[in-house]
């Protein structure tokens, strides 16, 4: 199985101030078909996991653009430009190249 | 409007099975595969597998093969989760998501518990 690492775990952000999160993934997530299946998803406390950004720096429908993707092969990272009390919660990546899908473990980010 | 909608909660007894449904809305149901997550108590997400509507194809992770099956019923445009020999540890709120996770279910918290 591919094996996803966040770092770091835990981020107490300032509003207003960026914030960034590594995920790196123990084999390349480049398919043969050019895309890279890489993709990030916020859970706010209580609720089901939304989609943020998918194939590395896609952003989903209505995701506001202080948030970014960026990275290649196996080293990924989200950016959130300038923060908003809103975007407290806990970050994913995952992996959808091969089954298993996998995820981090989860990166908290509190105001 | 476009959404899953999982079935309610669920309170089993260690070695029982849990069904899980998840009924699609306003979108063509054989169009897109069904994923299955689950999130225990205070920890992260687990893949558990997927199916392809159009064809009823599976794929489960290596985990649950063997406990996990997963249906669906075109007629109704749902998807079915059921884990059996349940355990303690599969407490978890089980959650359906729409093939590239652009979309997911409310969750299903399944308890088990003696």
């Amino acid at each position: 199985d591919i094996v996803m690492t966040q770092t770091p775990l835990s981020l107490s952000v300032t509003p207003g101030q960026p914030a960034s999160i590594s995920c790196k993934s123990s084999q390349s997530l480049l398919h043969s078909d050019g895309k890279t299946y890489l993709y990030w998803y916020l859970q706010k406390a209580g609720q089901s996991p939304q989609l943020l950004i998918y194939e590395v720096s896609s952003r989903f429908s209505g995701v506001p653009d202080r948030f970014s993707g960026s990275g290649s092969g196996t080293d990924f990272t989200l950016k959130i430009s300038r923060v908003e009390a809103e975007d407290v919660g806990v970050y994913y990546c995952m992996q959808g190249i091969n089954v298993p899908w996998t995820f981090g473990q989860g990166t908290k980010v509190e105001i | 409007q476009v959404q899953l909608v999982q079935s309610g909660a669920e309170v089993k007894k260690p070695g029982a099975s849990v069904k899980v449904s998840c009924k699609a809305s306003e979108y063509i149901f054989t169009d897109y595969y069904i994923h299955w997550v689950r999130q225990a108590p205070g920890q992260g997400l687990e893949w558990m597998g997927r199916i392809n509507p159009k064809n009823g194809g599976t794929s489960y992770a290596q985990k649950f093969q063997g406990r996990v099956t997963m249906t669906r019923d075109t007629s109704i445009s749902t998807t079915y989760m059921e884990l059996s020999s349940l355990r303690s540890d599969d407490t978890a709120v089980y959650y359906c998501a729409r093939g590239s996770t652009e979309l997911w279910g409310q969750g299903t918290l399944a308890t088990v518990s003696s």
